[in-house]
């Protein structure tokens, strides 16, 4: 069964940091994997999809890496702001019950940028 | 384009009531999926659907239901209320299963 790790569960940096929010997969055959933002009380945004045959993908300040063979994708933020400060969820499809689209998430890491 | 949106925002039951949590989707997707997330927890996949009158179950359906009778809406039913059922729920939708999900804002359900 797929269960998806996320290191720290909690992190605080000063701001202007670069910092890194680390995911790991116990199951190696993966369609895709999925970085959200989710701020208190809101629903999921979209950060960055890395499909299974891609090593990185970025967006901004934002840079995610998968490496499939040893179950992990790291999320780098550069020149961390306040505003980044957020539940950052990675989810990885494996193709639960049939689906491609079936996301399996991990708990989160909570980012709090102080400034 | 107002993306996902989920009605109501908030809800109190009493154990043993029902209700219908709404979702609907201006994007022409065809697949959508309702979650729960309960406090510290990743989200969990309840249903999901690939298509008008198609639908399926995800990780944890039980004490739930679902139809899918258009492409726009996909609303989720729990007959008998339960304290377990406590949670936020979460709806999505995508183009196609391997393309971002776009979340709606959620519904906060109490069960008392």
């Amino acid at each position: 069964k797929q269960e998806v790790t996320q290191i720290p569960a909690a992190l605080s940096v000063p701001e202007g940091e670069n910092l890194v929010l680390n995911c790991s997969f116990t199951d190696s055959a993966i369609y895709n994997l999925q970085w959200f933002r989710q701020d208190p009380g809101k629903g999921l945004t979209s950060l960055l999809l890395i499909q299974s045959s891609q090593r990185e993908q970025t967006s901004g300040r934002l840079n995610a890496s998968l490496d499939k063979s040893s179950g992990r994708s790291t999320l780098y933020i550069a020149a961390s702001q306040p505003g980044d400060s957020a539940t950052y969820l990675c989810a990885v499809s494996s193709g639960y019950g049939g689906s491609q689209g079936n996301l399996i998430f991990g708990k989160g890491t909570k980012l709090s940028v102080k400034p | 384009n107002a993306g996902v949106t989920q009605t109501p925002k908030f809800r109190i039951l009493k154990i043993g009531q029902s209700m219908t949590l709404q979702c609907a989707q201006d994007m022409n997707h065809n697949y959508m999926y309702w979650y729960r997330q309960d406090p510290g927890m990743g989200l969990k996949l309840i249903y999901y659907s690939v298509g008008a009158g198609i639908t399926d179950k995800g990780e944890v359906p039980n004490g739930y239901n679902v139809s899918r009778s258009t492409t726009e809406d996909f609303p989720l039913r729990l007959e008998l209320a339960a304290p377990s059922q406590t949670s936020v729920y979460f709806c999505a939708s995508s183009t196609d299963p391997t393309d971002t999900q776009y979340f709606g804002p959620g519904t906060r359900l109490t069960v008392l």
